[in-house]
């Protein structure tokens, strides 16, 4: 079956210092979304990609496809405490919207 | 957010139970979603309808069973469960249809104790 893995499963960051985490699927995906889950909350939607190769930002985010369509990354340029939280990537490998979610990495970040 | 409503937010039943979770989705979406969420495994995909039909049942076990009247509402039936079922039980929607991928809107939970 599809498996979805992430890495690291735990960050410890500085205020300040970047992060990044990484998301690897056994199978090529139709597309790859990052969701964001506040401790003692629940998934909330960042944002999807669906080209090989594609790069989007969002602020101090960046979010990147792999070419293959197999791997993808977040990367989170000088944390703030605000940034607290599990992110996740789910991939769709059929494209009926059936998302496999990743094992998350939880970021902690240190005023 | 109020779009994804779920009740009852905590729940704490017996093995011989019988109770029932309930979603509701305020979105005007046509995909509905049961997750469950525990904490050794990652989010794991229940059932999946789409136009009130289901389209996945992701090997889960039968006494778990899911209902969805209509494209807004959602259930998920337990009964006789056992301790391992304890989880956050997670709803979400999104638009449906294939050939495309849409964002999916999760509600707050369910947290569920099996005693």
């Amino acid at each position: 079956g599809q498996q979805v893995m992430q890495i690291p499963q735990y960050q410890h960051v500085q205020e300040g210092e970047d992060f990044t985490t990484y998301c690897n699927s056994s199978t090529t995906l139709s597309n790859i979304q990052w969701y964001k889950q506040r401790p003692g909350g629940h998934p909330v939607f960042l944002i999807q990609l669906v080209k090989s190769g594609e790069v989007k930002k969002q602020k101090r985010l960046t979010f990147q496809f792999g070419e293959a369509k197999k791997n993808s990354s977040l990367h989170i340029t000088a944390t703030q405490t605000t940034d607290v939280g599990t992110y996740f990537c789910a991939g769709d490998q059929t494209g009926a919207n059936n998302l496999f979610f990743g094992t998350g990495t939880r970021l902690t970040v240190i005023p | 957010e109020t779009g994804v409503t779920q009740t009852p937010r905590h729940l704490v039943m017996g093995m011989t139970n019988k109770k029932s979770l309930k979603c509701e989705q305020h979105l005007g979406h046509n995909a509905m979603y049961w997750y469950k969420q525990s904490a050794k495994k990652p989010l794991e995909l229940m059932f999946v309808y789409n136009f009130k039909e289901q389209t996945e049942n992701n090997s889960v076990p039968s006494r778990f069973s899911p209902e969805c009247p209509n494209s807004s509402h959602l259930f998920l039936h337990l009964h006789t469960l056992q301790p391992e079922d304890s989880a956050l039980y997670l709803c979400a929607s999104s638009h449906a249809g294939t050939g495309g991928a849409y964002e999916q809107y999760f509600g707050p939970g369910t947290r569920l104790t099996v005693t």
